[in-house]
């Protein structure tokens, strides 16, 4: 039982590069985050998807695309990295009618 | 905007002490508030969360105080432990999308 993981661990990108990041969880949950957390500070959130085939935006997703493949996988797709991308980027889950959210390990990411 | 700030960047006790790390609220209409420790490296970690219809919840070495009238929030940690050392965030959920509001994280620093 892995929970929720993220990949990759680290990845170093070029300005105007592309990238998915992946996140899976085995934990049967149907709500699935993307946030980013810049140094010093806290979680902001990408996009969320509530259920399989639905998502949804947050507070900061300009730049960002997400794909919820099935119930286990929440993608995050930067189509072109900037500088100020550069973050760590942590996918978490909540069971529907649940407040609580379960994070993975975090990604992080740097724009040159 | 509405948002949740945190009142003391860094917290440094002594290791056996008791340590209180505050959080302050501005959406009086938010229900539900949790906390979250951060270790270095890794993601947010759910310690304990309290209702808004409660003004204290404990759990194991931890008590969550909640004051609506000041819209103010507090972590007790009893007898700090070096494994407590971390970066501890509040969260609030101010309506029932389940998106949660972060506030920036106290670093908590235990002396020997």
């Amino acid at each position: 039982n892995a929970g929720v993981t993220q990949t990759p661990k680290f990845q170093v990108l070029k300005t105007g590069q592309s990238m998915t990041l992946q996140c899976a969880q085995d934990m049967n949950h149907n709500s699935m985050y993307w946030y980013r957390q810049d140094p010093g500070m806290g979680l902001r959130l990408i996009y969320y998807s509530a259920s399989e085939g639905t998502t949804d935006k947050g507070e900061v997703p300009n730049g960002y695309n997400v794909s919820r493949l099935n119930k286990r996988e929440f993608s995050l797709r930067l189509e072109s990295a900037a500088p100020s991308q550069t973050s760590v980027y942590f996918c978490a889950t909540g069971l529907e009618g649940s407040e609580t959210q379960y994070f993975g390990p975090g990604t992080r990411l740097l724009v040159l | 905007g509405e948002s949740v700030g945190l009142h003391l960047p860094t917290l440094s006790v002594q290791e056996g002490d008791n340590s209180i790390i505050n959080c302050a609220y501005s959406n009086s209409a938010s229900d539900y508030f949790i906390w979250y420790k951060q270790e270095s490296g890794k993601g947010p970690q759910f310690i304990i969360d309290i209702r808004s219809n409660m003004d204290k919840r404990q759990g194991q070495r931890v008590t969550v105080l909640l004051n609506k009238t000041v819209k103010h929030l507090s972590l007790q940690i009893a007898a700090t432990q070096p494994g407590d050392s971390a970066v501890y965030f509040c969260a609030e959920i101010p309506d029932s999308n389940y998106q949660l509001i972060w506030g920036a994280g106290t670093k908590l620093i235990i002396k020997p």
